[in-house]
């Protein structure tokens, strides 16, 4: 199915660990971004591409690191996991150009103990 | 960055009413868009909207881009239309894939 495609769907992780998000899309987008939702914030961007081998840092950046090699694939870091990190994890993209919206995946639910 | 504010916070329907939820924003923006998360974590794009009106079904949305606003209609409202909607837009002049959103509007519609 063409979409965005995120996995894991839910995680738990203790204090400390590592571990990737990892986010594919098959739809040939340029743009590709993350973004964290908390209870009663909204979506805050945390880090976005805008092709292979081009990221930047979004609003909240601490923590987390991504790579673009490829142009499907989108994957977040997390290096040492904290607490403050519990969230679920949106990935999204978008054939760039200004013209067109933005395709979620289903998101993935990170518990950090 | 910009900022994106949603009113009201929270909406409470009953089945069949007719609702706006509104959107402001404090700068020129680049894409203007609705969104809706379902109650399972979903999120539905439900118009790109920089400019102008649209209109989907029961749902249809205006951008008044010089005034820095953006009105989601809904009329006739079924409880499938219940979960939060969300604004969100991105910064005129930036590089595209960096979306600012609001903090939503929840919506609870009842039969």
């Amino acid at each position: 199915n063409a979409g965005v495609t995120q996995t894991p769907k839910f995680q738990v992780l203790k204090t400390g660990q590592s571990m990737t998000l990892q986010c594919a899309q098959d739809m040939n987008h340029e743009y590709m971004s993350w973004y964290r939702q908390d209870p009663g914030m909204g979506l805050r961007l945390i880090h976005y591409s805008v092709g292979a081998g081009i990221t930047d840092q979004g609003e909240v950046p601490n923590g987390y690191n991504v790579s673009r090699s490829t142009t499907e694939d989108f994957p977040l870091r997390l290096l040492s996991a904290a607490p403050s990190q519990t969230s679920v994890y949106f990935c999204a993209s978008t054939p760039g150009g200004g013209t067109y919206g933005y395709t979620f995946g289903s998101g993935t639910r990170l518990t950090v103990v | 960055g910009i900022q994106v504010e949603q009113s009201p916070p929270d909406l409470i329907l009953q089945e069949g009413a007719n609702s706006t939820l509104r959107c402001n924003f404090s700068d020129s923006v680049n894409n203007l868009q609705w969104f809706h998360q379902n109650p399972w974590g979903q999120l539905i794009n439900l118009f790109y909207i920089p400019s102008g009106t649209k209109q989907n079904g029961r749902l249809s949305a205006t951008t008044v881009a010089t005034e820095r606003y953006s009105l989601l209609y809904i009329s006739s409202s079924q409880t499938t239309d219940s979960g939060v909607y969300f604004c969100a837009a991105d910064d005129r002049g930036s590089t595209l894939g960096r979306l600012y959103f609001g903090r939503g509007t929840q919506l609870t519609v009842w039969p």
